[in-house]
């Protein structure tokens, strides 16, 4: 993997139901690995920041995992609510400081 | 205490003329990071500095972008002689410079260049 890849580009979510989704990040040089949640009309705001292989980090019903062996993370929202509908957005940091990041997964969750 | 402060919000220019795009870092962030975001898409790294020193900027797409940070705090970025395509949303974000700290977004510079 040459870049940051989200899956999938969006999704729909039923209130109450559980999701996830994936970014694929170069494994090679890595450093660190961001989610940010981003909603319309307003500025991304960081959710984690993960450096350590096997890491998990959860804020309310949102967690994440971090593999960088194989270069993936996972963004899970637990119980859905409307309130969660936004773009998620990954960032890969590498040995040179610069953040690349996804397109983003849009999260729609429907009442 | 305050955010990162974009200025302005919207700038619509007509194309070939120059603008200046500020940001106004968290008070002490060290280091500061512009990017372009396209409709629908993340954003685009376009450069980076720590402190005044601009650290890298190989994704400025052109050598009619440039920025500066002179006293390590504001900074401006600017395109000469705007193209069509030069319009998007352009963002700031400033972070403590410590590799795990997340940024710090502004709301933005939307640019339309007609």
């Amino acid at each position: 993997i040459l870049n940051v890849e989200q899956s999938p580009q969006s999704l729909h979510v039923q209130e109450g139901d559980s999701t996830n989704f994936t970014c694929s990040f170069p494994s090679s040089n890595f450093y660190a690995l961001h989610w940010y949640r981003w909603e319309t009309a307003k500025s991304p705001e960081a959710l984690f920041v993960m450096t350590l292989n096997g890491d998990e980090k959860k804020k309310g019903r949102i967690s994440a995992t971090l593999n960088t062996k194989e270069g993936y993370s996972y963004l899970y929202i637990k119980g859905s609510q409307p309130e969660d509908s936004a773009t998620y957005l990954c960032a890969r940091g590498g040995d040179d400081y610069k953040l690349s990041f996804g397109a983003g997964t849009t999260v729609t969750v429907r009442a | 205490g305050a955010g990162v402060s974009q200025s302005p919000r919207y700038k619509v220019t007509k194309r070939g003329q120059d603008v200046a795009l500020r940001c106004d870092p968290i008070s002490g962030h060290v280091s500061l990071y512009w990017y372009r975001q396209a409709l629908g898409q993340g954003p685009e790294f376009l450069t980076y500095f720590n402190y005044e020193a601009q650290q890298d900027k190989s994704g400025l797409p052109n050598d009619r972008f440039s920025a500066e940070r002179p006293e390590g705090s504001i900074s401006t970025l600017t395109i000469q002689r705007t193209e069509q395509r030069d319009s998007a949303m352009y963002r700031c974000a400033s972070s403590t410079g410590q590799r795990h700290s997340p940024l710090h977004f502004g709301n933005g510079t939307r640019l339309t260049v007609t």
